[in-house]
């Protein structure tokens, strides 16, 4: 098994509508991340959580949201998706002196 | 603000030649560096790391980077390309004290020719 498994893979949605992208980790890490790919600009990190009761924004956290359900899981949110959030997403965790872990990636396009 | 840079967005090389991948990164006090490789369709996954331990790093695939910072940079380099080395390569940069957050470069292309 992974050991970031990110929920759905794939994923179509229409402007406007609520979505939520799963994240569940076997690490044993308190950190998770979710980052934002896009062609030419490389990942941008969306929010960060150090464990369970600290979440905080990185450099692009506007229109998301997330929570931090337990150690293992970080889910994010789009509450009114749009088409510039039409992206790959990656959720990553990592030890306090780890390489951060990535899942294999949720294509979103947003219609 | 921290900060890393790759030279070229897009790098071709015929099989068996050298690969270098550039990258650089700003700041006075030396950070941890890493390359990570995207094959398309994947994640990510690490191919190597500096962690303020020995300036040559050895990593997977027989990729390896030296850390040099007195030009502030953590260069990709392989003696030999071969075919399924063509992906995306990542540099990124994590400081001290800023809670494990990666910054990522946007990303080198290598596409390795016949």
């Amino acid at each position: 098994d992974a050991d970031v498994t990110q929920t759905p893979r794939n994923r179509i949605t229409k402007t406007g509508k609520r979505i939520m992208l799963e994240c569940s980790q076997t690490k044993g890490h308190d950190r998770m991340y979710w980052y934002r790919q896009d062609p030419g600009l490389g990942l941008r990190l969306i929010y960060y959580s150090f464990d369970v009761k600290d979440i905080n924004k990185g450099e692009i956290s506007d229109g998301y949201s997330v929570s931090r359900q337990a150690q293992a899981k970080f889910s994010l949110s789009l509450e009114s998706a749009i088409p510039n959030q039409t992206a790959l997403y990656f959720c990553a965790t990592s030890g306090s002196n780890t390489e951060a872990f990535f899942g294999q990636g949720t294509r979103l396009t947003v219609v | 603000a921290q900060s890393v840079t790759q030279l070229g967005s897009h790098v071709s090389v015929s099989e068996g030649a050298l690969v270098l991948l550039r990258c650089n990164y700003s700041s006075s006090v030396p950070p941890y560096l890493f390359w990570y490789v995207q094959y398309p369709n994947q994640g990510l996954q690490l191919l190597l790391k500096y962690t303020s331990a020995a300036t040559l790093v050895k990593g997977i695939n027989g990729f390896e980077a030296e850390f040099k910072k007195s030009e502030t940079s953590f260069h990709l380099t392989k003696p030999s390309a071969h075919m399924s080395d063509a992906a995306e390569y990542f540099c990124a940069v994590r400081y001290t004290g800023g809670g494990n957050k990666l910054t990522f470069g946007t990303g080198t292309q290598l596409k390795v020719e016949l």
